[in-house]
């Protein structure tokens, strides 16, 4: 069993949906981190959490330590939103990923 | 800004090849990562190194080697290229002592393997 599990792993949303990426995971995290990654190849960091919610322009990431569960959200999707987001956590000495959401916003 | 580069972003070679990706960055980082990524697996480690001439093996080392000279430059070598090598390979690094083991990573080198 994976120790991060991404759910769904394709989503496909037409522009201006409220999209929601799922990350669930199983061993004891220092920190939670969601990831982008273009088309291209570069992945950049969107957010780092250890408790509770942040926001970033149509960002939004939670988290629930109890649960092991985190979830993002982008409202008022666009199509510059495609992207994979990966989910990593801090975790017995380095990150471990998921394996990714693959989003895809249609105009 | 962190700045992670990698020495190709597309590179074809052929079977039985040596191969080197070179990986530098400018922020003093002690570790410093390669991974590979393949759709439906995710990114996966091959190696890392916590410092120079220090390597450790990550989940798929296989088929690779590491080079860590310098502390800003981090090379990944395939010693005879397969096609089953075909793939993103990704560069990271990152400072020791944070608990958030935050990575920065490079653009990324699609290496094809005919």
């Amino acid at each position: 069993k994976n120790e991060v599990e991404q759910s769904p792993q394709n989503l496909t949303a037409q522009e201006g949906e409220f999209i929601t990426i799922n990350c669930s995971y199983s061993v004891g995290i220092s920190a939670l981190h969601w990831l982008q990654q273009h088309p291209g190849g570069g992945i950049v960091s969107l957010f780092m959490l250890s408790s509770g919610k942040k926001k970033h322009g149509r960002l939004i990431a939670t988290i629930n330590i109890q649960e092991k569960h985190s979830s993002l959200h982008i409202t008022a999707s666009h199509p510059r939103d495609s992207a994979v987001y990966i989910c990593a956590v801090a975790s017995q000495g380095n990150l471990i990923f998921g394996k990714g959401t693959k989003l895809s916003v249609k105009p | 800004d962190v700045k992670v580069t990698q020495s190709s972003r597309y590179l074809v070679k052929r079977t039985g090849e040596k191969v080197f990706l070179e990986c530098v960055q400018d922020m003093d980082h002690e570790n410093m990562f390669w991974y590979r990524q393949d759709p439906g697996l995710g990114l996966r480690l091959i190696y890392f190194s916590y410092d120079v001439k220090m390597k450790e093996k990550g989940d798929i080392p296989e088929g690779y080697s590491v080079s860590r000279e310098k502390k800003e430059r981090f090379s990944l070598i395939l010693e005879s290229a397969s096609t089953n090598q075909t793939s993103m390979y990704l560069c990271a690094s990152r400072r020791t002592g944070l608990s958030s083991y935050e990575q920065y990573f490079g653009p990324g080198t699609r290496l094809t393997v005919t």
